[in-house]
């Protein structure tokens, strides 16, 4: 079964950082690019960023909103991608989640997604 | 980059057929053929619902439809269900990805 499980979101004050972990299972995780997709409370779906894989040297682009403050990375010997988010705002708040980009240009699989709340 | 723009809300009675319109620009929805759509429970991670433009993965009903003219894709829903009542979302490939501003769909 395809699967992705998002961990590591919390409670954090502005300022801070924190570092999701997005576990895939299920399918050539070296192989595919992952991308984070971010959704506030009763908002729409925002993107945040990818990154792709080896074949295609690891690159990564992120949205303006996150550009500077984000960074993507992964781990193929664990099949885990990850989003390191530094210099949080209150308007990071969302829910995070990670999802496996299809070379039709869609996201097919999803994980459960992960609450990161920014508040002091 | 701007999200695209979709109406707030549609509704519908069951059995009816509602469509979504998803309005973008001559850099994204206009440009590329790789407009996918995504329905949402809430509570619940999106669900890929139509991919580049028209195409249906598969297990998703064939009451879903996609096409696009100039910059507008849409996604139209015939013989309306109740669990068909959801947030709905497109997303273009731009460079980068850009999503719309959401659809909420409900069946009256």
């Amino acid at each position: 079964e395809v699967q992705l499980v998002e961990s590591g979101g919390g409670l954090v004050q502005p300022g801070g950082s924190l570092k999701l972990s997005c576990a895939a299972s299920g399918f050539t995780f070296s192989g595919s690019a992952m991308h984070w997709v971010r959704q506030a409370s009763g908002k729409g779906l925002e993107w945040v960023g990818r990154i792709r894989s080896k074949a295609n040297s690891y690159a990564t682009a992120y949205a303006a909103s996150v550009k500077g403050r984000f960074t993507i990375s992964r781990d193929d010997s664990k099949n885990t991608a990850y989003l390191q988010m530094n210099s949080l705002k209150t308007e990071d708040t969302a829910v995070y989640y990670c999802t496996r980009h299809r070379p039709q240009y869609d996201f097919y699989t999803w994980g459960q997604g992960t609450l990161v709340t920014v508040s002091s | 980059q701007s999200a695209l723009t979709q109406p707030a809300s549609v509704s519908g009675s069951p059995g009816q057929s509602i469509t979504i319109s998803c309005t973008g620009t001559s850099s994204d929805v206009g440009s590329y053929n790789l407009v996918s759509w995504y329905q949402q429970h809430p509570g619940k991670a999106p669900k890929l619902m139509i991919y580049e433009g028209s195409k249906r993965p598969s297990g998703v009903s064939n009451r879903f439809s996609g096409s696009k003219s100039g910059n507008t894709a849409s996604l139209t829903i015939s013989g309306l269900q109740a669990e068909d009542e959801a947030d709905y979302y497109c997303c273009s490939y731009a460079g980068s990805y850009v999503f719309g501003t959401g659809t909420k769909v409900t069946v009256l």
